[in-house]
């Protein structure tokens, strides 16, 4: 059964900050990982999509990793902002079935 | 392209009634998954619709059901409703499947009294 983890569960660092969010999944048989973002209350915007078959992917100030073989993606957050502030969960699209699980995320807050 | 409708954004119900969520995707993709956020149990897959035909389904009660017409716009529905069902409500969809990426609505709040 596939599980997916996320830690931290919260941070806390100050704008201009790198930093790195990280994902566990437990099975590595995936069509891919997706990273969201979620406002309070709201639903989840598409940050980044990794294939499978590929190692990472960029989008602006976000770059997110996959290790496929070892169940491990890493988000990095270049230069935070106060407007990064928010959840990040990370989702795999699960081959054993037509669902994608997700994990339950990391709260960032990001002080000005 | 518009994104992914949900109607309605609130709703509040009493134990014992049922209630009818509505989603309508992306204009092109057939496939439509349906998930329960709460605080204590984060993001629990529901399930999942393609062409009309479930795919797969989480582990929900029976009172828990859905279905999807032609037009690939689906309708989730909880009978005998309890309060343990208050939830955000969020359905997403996609081109095919898990394969792809998906793009989630805003959300249908719904409070159990």
């Amino acid at each position: 059964k596939q599980e997916v983890t996320q830690i931290p569960a919260a941070l806390s660092v100050p704008e201009g900050e790198n930093l790195v969010l990280n994902c566990s999944f437990t099975d590595s048989a995936i069509y891919n990982l997706q990273w969201f973002r979620q406002d309070p209350g709201k639903g989840l915007t598409s940050l980044l999509l990794i294939q499978s078959s590929q190692r990472e992917q960029t989008s602006g100030r976000l770059n997110a990793s996959l290790d496929k073989s070892s169940g491990r993606s890493t988000l990095y957050i270049a230069a935070s902002q106060p407007g990064d502030s928010a959840t990040y969960l990370c989702a795999v699209g699960d081959t054993g079935g037509f669902k994608t699980i997700f994990g339950a995320g990391t709260r960032l807050f990001v002080k000005a | 392209k518009a994104g992914v409708t949900q109607t309605p954004r609130y709703l509040i119900k009493t134990r014992g009634q049922q209630v009818t969520l509505s989603c309508s995707p992306i204009s092109g993709h057939r496939s439509v998954s349906w998930y329960q956020q709460t605080p204590g149990q984060g993001l629990q897959f529901l399930f999942e619709y393609f062409s009309e035909t479930q795919r797969n389904k989480g582990n929900f009660p029976g009172r828990f059901s859905g279905r999807q017409f032609s037009n690939s716009r689906s309708e989730m529905n909880v009978s005998t409703l309890e309060l343990g069902d208050s939830a955000l409500y969020l359905c997403a969809s996609s081109l095919e499947g898990p394969a792809d990426t998906q793009y989630f609505g805003p959300g249908t709040r719904l409070t159990v009294l």
